[in-house]
């Protein structure tokens, strides 16, 4: 069974430009939950989405948005790109709504640059 | 403000020893999990302990629960060169009526061949 899987792996954006990054969770797998790993603030939840609606969110502006498809495929998007948006950002996805009793699994992240 | 704190931040072993890390978290939980996440890539699920639950193994880890000091503890024992990472616990906590996960800065474990 295929694990959370992340696209790109490694992108590298200009100041002011947009970026969408992909998830696809572990099938059968309805919630998606996006994370930012830096090494000055660790790792910060930003939201989590279930059943195509936001359930959760993390105390992120709002240049970073996301949405889950029907398939409960996900993707984030952060527009208005500033350096200090350079990260390892993390999807997990797990069963069931939230960390209630449900394991959690990461994918291997995409790696944004801003330049 | 960060719920899982683990201790130490750095941890240094010879190969085939014992490693222990804790993790301390301020209030009730649901459930803590323990990942590992090597440099650059994504984390691994290592374990998840219930707040019902006092001990579970896995392999060569062993995680412990006390709910009592709001701490758990993580020991990967007869250590190898590939236990080299970093770990995090991550305790289940209920946020404006949601469950999730809170991330520590985590424990960076090398293992010396």
């Amino acid at each position: 069974k295929a694990g959370v899987t992340q696209t790109p792996r490694y992108l590298i954006k200009t100041r002011g430009q947009q970026v969408t990054l992909s998830c696809s969770p572990i099938s059968g797998h309805r919630s998606v939950s996006w994370y930012q790993q830096t090494p000055g603030q660790g790792l910060q939840f930003l939201f989590e989405y279930f059943s195509e609606t936001q359930r959760n969110k993390g105390n992120f502006p709002g240049r970073f948005s996301g949405r889950q498809f029907s398939n409960s495929r996900s993707e984030m998007n952060v527009s208005t790109l500033e350096l200090g948006d350079s990260a390892l950002y993390l999807c997990a996805s797990s069963l069931g709504q939230g960390a209630s009793g449900n394991t959690i699994y990461f994918g291997e992240g995409s790696w944004l640059t801003v330049v | 403000s960060q719920q899982g704190e683990e201790d130490p931040q750095a941890l240094s072993i010879q190969e085939g020893e014992n490693a222990t890390m804790n993790c301390s978290y301020k209030t009730s939980i649901n459930n803590l999990q323990w990942y590992r996440q090597n440099s650059g890539r994504g984390l691994v699920h290592l374990i998840l302990i219930r707040s019902n639950e006092r001990e579970k193994h896995s392999g060569r880890l062993r995680v412990t629960l006390d709910t009592s000091k709001k701490s758990s503890s993580l020991l990967i024992t007869a250590s190898r060169a590939a236990d080299t990472a970093s770990y995090f616990c991550a305790p289940a906590q209920r946020v404006q009526g949601a469950q999730k996960l809170v991330f520590g800065q985590g424990t960076r474990l090398t293992i010396n061949p």
